[in-house]
């Protein structure tokens, strides 16, 4: 099972709230990314990172920011949470060689009220 | 623009039978293609990986396949159990840019009937 974790795991929060979802990875993966999911839908890769001070968006166009100033660590904010941001967030990290094998987080359920 | 279609969209099936997941892929270049496999409320977890060399690999009683001329491949559960209830993904990796991206196929739903 991969070594890489997600908090909280549900969230339910008002509009307008700043929030943030924390992602961990204890392998040592340089590469980490963030995808929202909807029920039935695709995964839509929002952010990435290919290391420490690295950060891109995807290709879904989104309001939250992510920064990676640690190699284990890589957090998404929302500054102020509205209805439209109602998801599932999944992080997940590669390891550069290894075919890029990507292993997901257990996601974070996030409703906005 | 680069695609992923599944099908069926989802599937009932009864335990101990054998069933078969179908994707197909516009995606170039290729790299490699990837069966996951989704609990409810849970992240996907790596079933197989195939790259464009590999026609077919085996993970328990997973068996995947890969027909890249045709640009197909399949997924077959064999012995189906209660417990592979869940979405699974097809995803394809291209090599035409640094990050190796990912398409993600919107799932099968498979529910598994005792």
């Amino acid at each position: 099972e991969a070594d890489i974790y997600q908090t909280p795991r549900y969230l339910v929060i008002g509009t307008g709230k700043k929030i943030t979802l924390e992602c961990s990875q204890t392998m040592g993966h340089d590469k980490m990314y963030w995808y929202q999911q909807d029920p039935g839908m695709e995964l839509h890769l929002i952010h990435y990172s290919y290391g420490v001070n690295s950060t891109e968006k995807g290709d879904l166009s989104s309001e939250s920011t992510v920064s990676r100033i640690r190699t284990e660590h890589f957090p998404l904010t929302l500054e102020s949470a509205r209805p439209s941001h109602t998801s599932q967030y999944l992080c997940a990290s590669s390891d550069t060689g290894t075919k890029d094998e990507q292993y997901f987080g257990p996601g974070t359920r996030l409703t906005v009220t | 623009k680069n695609q992923v279609e599944q099908s069926p969209q989802s599937l009932i099936i009864l335990e101990g039978k054998n069933c078969t997941l179908q994707c197909n892929y516009t995606v170039s270049p290729f790299s490699n293609l990837r069966w996951y496999k989704q609990d409810t409320g849970r992240g996907p977890v790596s079933l197989t990986i195939m790259t464009f060399s590999e026609n077919t690999k085996s993970n328990g009683r997973y068996t995947a396949t890969l027909d890249a001329d045709t640009k197909q491949s399949s997924l077959h559960i064999t012995a189906s159990q209660l417990s592979d209830s869940a979405s699974y993904i097809c995803v394809v990796s291209d090599r035409g840019s640094t990050l190796g991206r990912l398409y993600f196929g919107r799932g099968t739903q498979l529910t598994v009937w005792p």
